[in-house]
């Protein structure tokens, strides 16, 4: 079955630093792949997503490129900020057989603390 | 524009009793809904998806139950809790029929605690 596999945390940086946060799925046929962000105390949203290979999906200085080579989707930002502090997520969307309606497949999280 | 309300945000149950949490969507007719629940270094496994009225398909076993009374209602259902049965549920939508490009939209979660 699907499964999306992404970096344990928790990562600690500092405001300005360079972020990635690692993800490799597997999933037969041709996924879909988001980054959900969680802050404390809320629900998840959609951080950024990309449908196809070589898509980059962006959004808020975060990036990602759908790898199909390596089945991978990393989240990177180039300088963080002490807003940033979440939970992210990374999930892949693949058809649920025998039906039209889709499933999402979440990793297991990775908590970034960023500090002042 | 659509909006998800999800209701209590906390709640401390003793073991035994029952459970009843309530999911509305506004802003959009017919959607696909859904019930995750995030247990602490788990991440998010989902419980029960439902697309329409009265069609719910549960994904795992277990102590709790979903209903879909109205089209735009989503109750997260237990008769007795059990210990296990703590962590954070979240509801969440998605478009009728969408592709699976489509995003789910989440509420802000109930933190529920059995004690």
């Amino acid at each position: 079955g699907d499964s999306v596999t992404q970096m344990e945390g928790p990562v600690t940086l500092s405001e300005e630093a360079f972020l990635t946060i690692n993800c490799t799925y597997t999933a037969t046929g041709y996924p879909s792949l988001f980054w959900y962000v969680q802050y404390p105390g809320e629900g998840l949203q959609l951080l950024l997503k990309a449908t196809k290979a070589d898509d980059k999906g962006s959004n808020k200085g975060f990036e990602a490129t759908y790898r199909k080579e390596t089945t991978s989707f990393h989240l990177e930002k180039g300088s963080v900020q002490v807003s940033d502090s979440a939970v992210y997520f990374c999930a892949l969307s693949g058809r649920r057989s025998g039906g039209s309606n889709y499933k999402l497949t979440f990793g297991k999280g990775t908590l970034l603390t960023v500090n002042p | 524009s659509q909006t998800i309300h999800q209701w209590p945000a906390t709640l401390v149950q003793p073991v035994g009793s029952p459970l009843s949490l309530e999911c509305t969507v506004e802003g959009t007719s017919n959607p696909n809904l859904y019930w995750y629940r995030q247990a602490a270094g788990r991440g998010l496994q989902l419980l029960f998806y439902s697309i329409g009225i009265d069609q719910i398909s549960s994904e795992v076993p277990q102590n709790l139950s979903a209903s879909r009374p109205q089209d735009r209602q989503f109750i997260l259902s237990s008769k007795k809790l059990l210990l296990s049965d703590s962590g954070f549920y979240l509801c969440a939508w998605s478009v009728q029929g969408s592709s699976y490009n489509s995003p789910l939209h989440f509420g802000n979660g109930t933190r529920l605690t059995v004690t």
